[in-house]
């Protein structure tokens, strides 16, 4: 299986200042089809998961350009340029690239 | 506006079953493979099963590979899991999630109680 693994698991930070997030692969993620199948996720407390960042940084529709994603083959960053209190939750990245699909840890984002 | 809507959680004895519905709305649900992911209580997310957009392929977590059985009807527009033999460690909430790769609309969740 492919492991994901987030660093840090917990980020405090301040608002309006930036944060980042890495997310690394025990396998390549590109595909057969050349297209890296890792996305981004966030997840409120009692809320679903929303995805935010799809095939390494593509942003969703209705999501801030303070977000971005970046990286290939194993290694992946999820960075917000200047975090909002609406930006507090867990952020998780997930690979679709092979089976089973994975998601890391978990990075837990506060307000300090 | 799209939508799922999971239902069919609730409280079951360890060993019983649970079949869990998730109803597709405001998209063609017939041309896209379909997903369940579950989050135990206090944890992180895992990929359960899932099953292409004509239901001739599925694919299970090693954790429920036996056990649970992913199924669709489009006629109904509804995904379904059918789980069996459930554990304590089956305990949580159940997302059904549109997509394979892509999971990009997700529902409210499903809660799953394995408790004697």
């Amino acid at each position: 299986d492919v492991v994901m693994t987030q660093s840090p698991l917990s980020l405090p930070v301040t608002l309006g200042q930036p944060a980042s997030i890495s997310c690394r692969s025990s396998q390549s993620l590109v595909y057969s089809d050349g297209i890296t199948y890792l996305n981004w996720f966030r997840q409120r407390p009692g809320q679903s998961p929303r995805r935010l960042i799809y095939k390494a940084s593509n942003r969703d529709s209705g999501v801030p350009d303070r977000f971005s994603g970046s990286g290939s083959g194993n290694d992946f960053t999820l960075n917000i340029s200047r975090v909002e209190a609406e930006d507090v939750g867990v952020y998780y990245c997930m690979q679709a690239t092979r089976w089973p699909r994975t998601f890391g840890q978990g990075t837990k984002v506060e307000i300090k | 506006e799209v939508q799922l809507v999971e239902s069919g959680g609730g409280l079951v004895q360890p060993g019983g079953s649970l079949r869990l519905s998730c109803a597709a709305s405001g998209f063609i649900f017939s041309i896209y493979a379909m997903t369940w992911v579950r989050q135990a209580p206090g944890r992180g997310l895992e990929w359960v099963s899932t099953i292409s957009d004509s239901g001739s392929n599925t694919n299970y977590a090693d954790s429920v590979k036996g056990r649970f059985t992913i199924s669709r009807d489009n006629s109904k527009d509804t995904l379904y899991l059918q789980m069996n033999s459930l554990r304590a460690e089956d305990m949580a909430v159940y997302y059904c999630t549109r997509g394979t790769s892509g999971m990009d609309v997700w529902g409210k969740g499903a809660t799953v109680t394995v408790s004697s």
